[in-house]
């Protein structure tokens, strides 16, 4: 069975710094990988995916991630934090086989919080 | 904005009750998933519809149901509600049933007194 694990469960940032949110897969294949966020009373916004191409993934709002198989990781990185980045992030990864193919497994997510 | 609607935003109710949210998706997209997020569980799959037809079952309970209309509307079902039923619950679209970018709606947020 796929999941994905995120290592943390609160992070806190001084605006102006560097942003890293932890993830790692489990997955017998090649998985679908997604950062979502979620902005307080918001629905969830899609920052990036990866589906097996370029490992490094440029997504929204100065946000990338690198899928590195040796590692089974996903990790979200920003270089410079800014205040309106405070939110819930979420790893996810995409069922890919048999009647469940589609569907979007979740992790716990990160809470990010970003001080001025 | 994700073009994904979901009505009512919030809907306050009692146990026992019965409610149905409403889940229109983007244009041209034939695929709806249901997704419930409570602080015990996380955010979780609940079901999926394709065209009009289920094609996946995550944890929903028996008590709930949902259906997808020739228009591809969807419903979700709620019945014979408990505390616990109290959550946020996303409906979100694609494509394809199993392609690409799922893009969510708002959310209903119930609460069942």
């Amino acid at each position: 069975a796929q999941s994905v694990t995120q290592l943390d469960s609160h992070v806190s940032v001084s605006e102006g710094t560097p942003v890293l949110l932890r993830c790692n897969y489990s997955s017998s294949y090649s998985p679908s990988l997604f950062w979502y966020v979620q902005h307080p009373n918001k629905g969830l916004q899609l920052l990036l995916k990866y589906t097996s191409a370029a490992t490094l993934v440029k997504g929204i709002n100065g946000f990338e991630a690198e899928f590195k198989k040796s590692e089974t990781s996903f990790h979200l990185t920003k270089p410079s934090a800014h205040m309106s980045d405070a939110a819930e992030y979420f790893c996810v990864v995409r069922e890919g086989y048999g009647g469940s193919q589609g569907n979007l497994i979740f992790g716990k997510g990160t809470k990010l919080s970003v001080k001025p | 904005d994700s073009g994904v609607t979901q009505t009512p935003k919030h809907l306050i109710t009692a146990t026992g009750q019965r409610v149905t949210l409403r889940c229109s998706p983007r244009s041209g997209d034939l695929s709806v998933y249901w997704y419930q997020q409570s602080l015990d569980q996380g955010l979780q799959f609940l079901i999926q519809y394709y065209n009009g037809e289920e094609r996946a079952k995550g944890n929903i309970l028996e008590r709930f149901s949902a259906q997808q209309f020739p228009d591809l509307h969807s419903e979700l079902n709620l019945s014979s509600l408990e505390l616990g039923d109290s959550a946020l619950y996303f409906c979100a679209s694609s494509v394809e049933v199993g392609g690409d970018t799922q893009y969510f709606g708002p959310g209903t947020r119930l609460t069942v007194l």
